[in-house]
């Protein structure tokens, strides 16, 4: 099947600084691929639309300027956590849609673990 | 925005008995509903969907139905093992965007 993959696993940075974070798709193209962030024992909750060749969608209440996304090519698209805090700490997943045209399928990322200290 | 639903939080079984999870939505455009299965600290992952054209889909000893009109949609495991234990998410979305709107989780606790 699809793999798709996140790095890094987990990070831990300091309060003001930034952190990347990187999501590729290893055997196939994804022209969209997509963010979330889980909280503990919580849902995930969509953050925004990553766009191949145009500028990201946010969902309603995301900072886009806090929430950098790039999506560099048809395999990559990374978010950069703009002056992390520790409410930022949280498991972030990304993921693609792959499959035939209108199938649905997504397939998730492993996550990454950020803690802002 | 789409608005998802779900019940119960949590979820205690004894083994063999069987597990319902149900979920709701808002938005009637949304026409694939998929369920995944999420292990503590893991990607979530896919063990079921269903899309709005179909009333109920069977895997085994998953089952998920659909009732477009109430705009509900329903998770069935049978026979519950000790391995079924796990949180599982419901999500709603329209495929062509392919965008998933979540639902809160159930933990599933399944006693052997």
């Amino acid at each position: 099947g699809a793999v798709v993959s996140q790095h890094p696993s987990w990070v831990i940075c300091k309060s003001g600084t930034s952190v990347k974070i990187e999501c590729r798709s290893l055997d196939f193209q994804a022209t969209t691929m997509f963010w979330y962030r889980q909280f503990p024992k919580q849902s995930l909750m969509l953050m925004a639309t990553s766009n191949e060749g145009s500028k990201a969608t946010y969902e309603q209440g995301v900072e886009k300027d806090k929430f950098l996304i790039n999506h560099a090519s048809l395999t990559l698209s990374t978010l950069t956590v703009t002056s992390a805090h520790p409410e930022d700490s949280s498991f972030y997943i990304c993921s693609a849609p792959h499959g035939p045209s209108g199938s649905g399928e997504q397939y998730f990322g492993p996550g990454t673990r950020l803690t802002v200290t | 925005g789409e608005n998802v639903e779900q019940h119960p939080s949590t979820l205690s079984v004894q083994e063999g008995d069987s597990a319902v999870i149900k979920c709701t939505y808002s938005d009637s455009a949304s026409n694939y509903f998929p369920w995944y299965k999420q292990e503590l600290g893991k990607r979530p992952q896919l063990i079921i969907d269903i899309r709005s054209n179909v009333g109920e889909k069977k895997d085994q000893r998953i089952a998920v139905t659909l009732n477009k009109t109430a705009k509900h949609f329903s998770l069935h495991i049978t026979e519950t093992q000790p391995e079924d234990s796990a949180v599982y998410f419901c999500a709603a979305s329209l495929y062509n965007f392919n965008k998933f709107y979540f639902g809160s989780g159930t933990k599933l606790n399944v006693k052997p």
